[in-house]
């Protein structure tokens, strides 16, 4: 059985340009998550996708934004890249919310 | 207060001990409980999970939740240097409706040879 995908697996941005990442999740899994990691911090969870609907979002501003389509896939876009955006950028699903996530390998994305 | 609190280490323990990792939680409904593994560079991978008091063995890895004190810790026995790597606690809590999963900031485990 495949494990989540994530694409792609690095990105180099200036800032203020945008940025869509793209996961998909193991099959018959409906949630999907998105966190963010910084060098060397924990996980920061930025949104909760399930059954197509953001369920929640985690204390980051509007320009972090995202989807889910109907086959479950999702998208992260954030718009106009600060610095400090770099990070890793994990995705992980789960059966059903609040079920166990398994987490895909992350994009690594770098803003110059 | 933080959902769930580690500390952030480094822990260091030689090869062949036991590492004792520890995390709390807190006071809310809480269903679930799971242990991540994450090296440097690479997303967290699941080690255990445990749902009910007690301990819970799977191979080198125990388990150990105490819902009372609001306690959750792994175990790792004959420590080896791949162990080295963050450990992530997460408990997934009812809120509102909604059961939420929340991420410690993890415990760097050092294990020298």
């Amino acid at each position: 059985e495949a494990g989540v995908t994530q694409s792609p697996t690095h990105l180099i941005k200036t800032r203020g340009q945008q940025v869509t990442l793209r996961c998909s999740p193991i099959s018959g899994h409906t949630s999907v998550y998105w966190y963010q990691q910084a060098l060397g911090l924990g996980l920061q969870f930025l949104l909760w996708y399930d059954e197509g609907e953001e369920r929640n979002r985690g204390n980051f501003p509007p320009r972090f934004s995202g989807r889910q389509f109907p086959n479950y896939s999702s998208e992260l876009n954030v718009n106009a890249l600060e610095l400090e955006d770099s990070a890793l950028y994990l995705c992980a699903s789960s059966t059903r919310q609040g079920q166990t996530q398994y987490f895909g390998p992350g994009t690594r994305l770098l803003v110059l | 207060q933080k959902e769930v609190e580690q500390n952030s280490g480094p822990l260091s323990v030689p090869e062949g001990a036991i590492a004792s990792l520890n995390c709390t939680y807190s006071d809310r409904v809480s269903q679930s409980f799971f242990w991540y593994r994450q090296y440097s560079g690479k997303s967290p991978e699941l080690i255990m999970s445990i749902y009910s008091n007690g301990d819970k063995e799977d191979g080198r890895f125990t388990a150990q939740l105490n819902k009372a004190s609001q306690y959750v810790s792994l175990l790792i026995r004959d420590s080896q240097p791949s162990d080295s790597a963050t450990y992530l606690c997460a408990v997934n809590m009812q809120e509102h409706n909604f059961n939420k999963f929340y991420f410690g900031s993890g415990t760097k485990l050092n294990v020298k040879p």
